[in-house]
């Protein structure tokens, strides 16, 4: 059974600073995303990460794939209070069942100054 | 560009009742997931359909159904509701096998369904 885990599942920051937000899953696939929800919210697409090595930038946000280790990173460079928010790593998973994303739990991230 | 829809955006039914939930699909996009999260998780994956026939199951009972319709719609039903069913219900739109096509998944703005 595929298993998804992110942490922290939460993280206080101070505006300024630098973070890594980590999310293991436990079989191999090429397919690994990122998400972002605000309360009461739904998903925004983030990053799509599809091989072995991949690095994705958009602002202060850098996510990356390592498919041997089975470990993606979301880091955040000097974070602002408009990054707070949950943060999930999702991992494609294809086969019988369809192809269906298997989520983490989330990591939820506030920025305070 | 239209993006994923839903209906109704809240819902309040009672422990027995049936529910039917609404999505419409991204256009150009052929297939529709379903996802439920509840309070503090992440989203799991209910089922999806692609051409109008469901595609793959994630671990829900028989009491949750749905349907794709030609226009790439989707309905999700919940008979017989549970306390533990409140949740937000997602549904997510995308494009499958095609060669350009890695099952990003759009999703919609979810509906809340609370069961008394």
């Amino acid at each position: 059974e595929l298993k998804v885990e992110q942490n922290p599942l939460f993280l206080s920051m101070q505006e300024g600073k630098n973070y890594t937000i980590y999310c293991n899953y436990s079989t191999t696939s090429d397919r690994l995303y990122w998400y972002r929800q605000d309360p009461g919210k739904s998903l925004e697409s983030l990053f799509v990460l599809l091989s072995n090595g991949a690095v994705k930038q958009e602002g202060r946000l850098m996510a990356s794939l390592d498919t041997k280790a089975r470990l993606s990173t979301l880091h955040i460079t000097a974070a602002v209070h408009d990054l707070s928010a949950t943060y999930f790593c999702a991992v494609g998973r294809e086969g019988q069942a369809g192809t269906a994303l298997i989520f983490g739990k989330g990591t939820t991230l506030s920025v305070s100054s | 560009e239209t993006g994923v829809t839903q209906s109704p955006t809240h819902l309040i039914k009672t422990r027995g009742q049936q529910v039917t939930l609404r999505c419409s699909s991204q256009s150009g996009h052929n297939t529709v997931s379903w996802y439920q999260q509840a309070l503090g998780q992440g989203p799991q994956f209910i089922f999806q359909y692609y051409r109008e026939e469901e595609n793959g199951r994630g671990n829900f009972p028989p009491r949750f159904s749905g349907l794709q319709f030609p226009n790439y719609s989707s309905e999700l039903n919940v008979n017989a509701l549970e306390l533990d069913d409140s949740a937000l219900y997602l549904c997510a739109s995308s494009l499958l096998f095609t060669s350009l096509s890695y099952n990003e998944q759009f999703f919609g703005p979810g509906t809340r369904l609370t069961v008394l």
